[in-house]
């Protein structure tokens, strides 16, 4: 089993749809859980971190499932410029500062 | 805001030869991590640096690479003699805390490597 695996998409949907990603790890010791967002030949940037009890930040809504190890990323309203890659990252043992990423998820939001 | 710088932008080096990539890192960050990407393909792990060693690496990190930190600010990765499959982005990238407590990773720009 990968250390974190996600849907690559496409997600291909309408401005202002809600569009719902998850992602699962393997390693049940993880601590730390991250949303970050890739545009094309780009770094990868924080979109959110993930706490136990989910959070929210603006259009975006994060939640950790510790029992079925997975994470997931809601995004309401979608906007054009929300297109990007989505990549899932987790933290892994018996080292806790290294991070896996996922191989990403792709949203193309049309007009 | 502080962010990780990473230099050059593009480095071109024919198979066989030695490049160092540059990073400097978020001045109060105490881990300092080397991924790269390939490119079409995910985001990959290579090492991770803390406390002036390694603390993790990957398969991939074998004894052609290397990392240092020569002085307070630096953090650069040696390659001794690329190989074409080395042609990939390189990030640099470097988070306060490491895994507690959330402490995310922020990355550079890249260094996109190319060996002809």
């Amino acid at each position: 089993r990968k250390e974190v695996e996600q849907d690559p998409g496409p997600f291909n949907v309408p401005e202002g749809a809600t569009v719902a990603f998850n992602c699962t790890y393997s390693n049940s010791a993880s601590q730390s859980f991250f949303w970050y967002r890739q545009d094309c030949r780009k770094e990868p940037k924080l979109l959110m971190s993930v706490y136990s009890s989910g959070n929210e930040d603006g259009r975006f809504t994060a939640q950790l499932n510790r029992a079925s190890q997975y994470i997931s990323l809601l995004i309401r309203d979608s906007k054009l410029s929300d297109s990007a890659t989505y990549l899932c990252v987790v933290n892994m043992a018996p080292n806790f500062n290294k991070f896996y990423f996922g191989s990403g998820t792709k949203l193309n939001v049309k007009p | 805001e502080p962010e990780v710088t990473q230099t050059p932008s593009h480095q071109v080096t024919q198979m066989g030869q030695e490049v160092i990539l540059r990073c400097v890192p978020i001045s109060n960050h105490l881990y300092f991590y080397w991924y790269r990407q390939i490119l079409g393909q995910k985001v990959e792990f290579l090492v991770s640096f803390y406390n002036n060693e390694i603390s993790e690496k990957s398969e991939i990190f074998d004894d052609q690479f290397s990392v240092e930190r020569p002085d307070g600010s630096n953090f650069t990765l040696k390659i001794r003699s690329t190989k074409l499959e080395d042609s990939a982005m390189y990030f640099c990238a470097s988070s306060e805390k490491g895994g507690q407590d959330n402490s995310p990773l922020h990355f550079g720009n890249g260094t996109r490597l190319t060996v002809t």
